[in-house]
């Protein structure tokens, strides 16, 4: 079981907004260790979406966000599309394992 | 462009040790701003952070797998490698190699190899 907890699924008609949320605890997220999500397509390598909490890179439409309070951080996709669909996972460090942690992943359906 | 590819077999026996190498090119394997990592993914799952090396030779272990897991760095090969003993069905993954920065993200993802353990 994973100690960054996110929910298995998550849907959304198409361009609504969904948020996926990711709570930690206080040795990675509520330790202020950064927060950055990750979009994977079956069958292909895990996309960077959000890096450092909020940071966009290059070339990632400016309808994913991403946000962080206390122990818990938060993806948003606004205008959801058909292309969206996918797993998601939030990953952070965490100072009692001493590295990299990731969360359990939310199937995003799109409706 | 960095580019990353695994390699290894695809079929392993249980009990006996998992061996992969990920080569790394378009990029320096030595710098101080990254680290190499093995992420796994079983079927159906979650992705697992299995541990890092940097181009040092400092490893960054998951304690859940530090007593079976070896990760090395050949900077003249600019490749790095890991290896699982004593594996079981358990281990049967998707197995990606990536580059991690300072800031423990990963930039760079490997395409993935599938790995049974089967007999």
């Amino acid at each position: 079981q994973s100690v960054l907890t996110q929910p298995p699924s998550v849907s959304g008609a198409p361009g609504q907004r969904v948020t996926i949320s990711c709570t930690g605890t206080s040795s990675n997220i509520g330790a202020d260790f950064d927060v950055h999500w990750y979009q994977h397509l079956p069958g292909t390598a895990p996309q960077l979406l959000i890096y450092g909490n909020t940071n966009r890179p290059t070339g990632v439409p400016e309808r994913f966000s991403g946000s962080k309070s206390g122990t818990s951080a938060s993806l948003a996709i606004t205008g959801l599309q058909a292309e969206d669909e996918a797993d998601y996972y939030c990953q952070s460090y965490d100072s009692g394992l001493s590295g990299v942690l990731f969360g359990g992943g939310t199937k995003l359906t799109v409706l | 462009q960095l580019h990353l590819q695994e390699s290894g077999p695809g079929l392993v026996k249980p009990s006996e040790t998992l061996s992969l190498s990920c080569k790394v090119s378009g990029g320096s394997i030595s710098s101080s701003y990254y680290y190499w990592g093995w992420i796994r993914q079983p079927p159906g799952k979650g992705l697992e952070w299995m541990g890092g090396i940097d181009y040092t030779g400092r490893t960054y272990d998951n304690p859940s797998l530090k007593s079976r897991l070896t990760i090395s760095v050949d900077t003249s090969k600019s490749q790095f490698s890991l290896n699982l003993k004593s594996v079981s069905a358990a281990d049967t993954s998707v197995y990606f190699c990536a580059r991690i920065s300072t800031w423990n993200y990963v930039q760079y993802w490997g395409q993935g190899i599938l790995v049974a353990v089967s007999s």
